[in-house]
């Protein structure tokens, strides 16, 4: 079946680092991937969507500037989270998917981002 | 926009026994509803789908039924075992790229 690779899995780092996170489709071409955050016992939210060679849409309250998305190949998408602070402490999910109508999403692992 | 209703947000049933996770949706333009499963620390996993073009879709344990009228569809555990307690989550989207919309989750227990 159709595999999404998130990598790194968790992650603990300062205040004010930024943090990068990969998202790629292991055996199918991913024209459209979606980054989502989850917290503890909730849904998932949707951060953003990006189709592969255009800007990322991002949704309302969520900070492209802090938040920035990156889908250059059509396996490959990565969130980089900009100078975190403890409040962006939480479960990163990131989907994919194929070209095409009616291709379901797949999902990643997500990386857990600890910010001390 | 879509919104989708979940429940129940927690379900315990016992090992065999049958159960049943509801959903509601209020675009009536949606026409796919995907299932999913999150176990603890990972991602969801897609269990099952289904089109607004069919009634009823199963996949030897699982089922899932549709009412495009009553803008309801539902999934159905068969002769539940341990493994199958997660949280399950409802979606729906139209087709195209236009992103899912979750509902709030069921967190499922199935007691041995």
């Amino acid at each position: 079946g159709a595999v999404v690779s998130q990598h790194p899995s968790r992650v603990i780092c300062k205040s004010g680092t930024s943090v990068k996170i990969e998202c790629r489709s292991l055996d199918f071409q991913a024209t459209t991937m979606f980054w989502y955050r989850q917290f503890p016992k909730q849904s998932l939210m949707l951060m953003a969507t990006s189709n592969e060679g255009s800007k990322a849409t991002y949704e309302q309250g969520v900070e492209k500037d802090k938040f920035l998305i990156n889908h250059a190949s059509l396996t490959l998408s990565t969130l980089t989270v900009t100078s975190a602070h403890p409040e962006d402490s939480s479960f990163y999910i990131c989907s994919a998917r194929g070209s095409g109508s009616n291709q379901p999403q797949h999902f990643g692992d997500g990386t857990r981002l600890s910010i001390l | 926009g879509e919104n989708v209703e979940q429940h129940p947000s927690t379900l315990s049933v016992q090992e065999g026994d049958s159960a049943v996770i509801k959903c509601t949706y209020s675009d009536s333009a949606s026409n796919y509803f995907p299932w999913y499963k999150q176990e603890l620390g990972k991602g969801p996993q897609l269990i099952i789908d289904i089109r607004s073009n069919v009634g009823e879709k199963k996949d030897q344990r699982i089922a899932v039924t549709l009412n495009k009228t009553a803008k309801h569809f539902s999934l159905h555990i068969t002769e539940t075992q341990p493994e199958d307690s997660a949280v399950y989550f409802c979606a729906a989207s139209k087709t195209g790229n236009t992103p899912l919309v979750f509902g709030k989750g069921t967190r499922l227990s199935v007691i041995a």
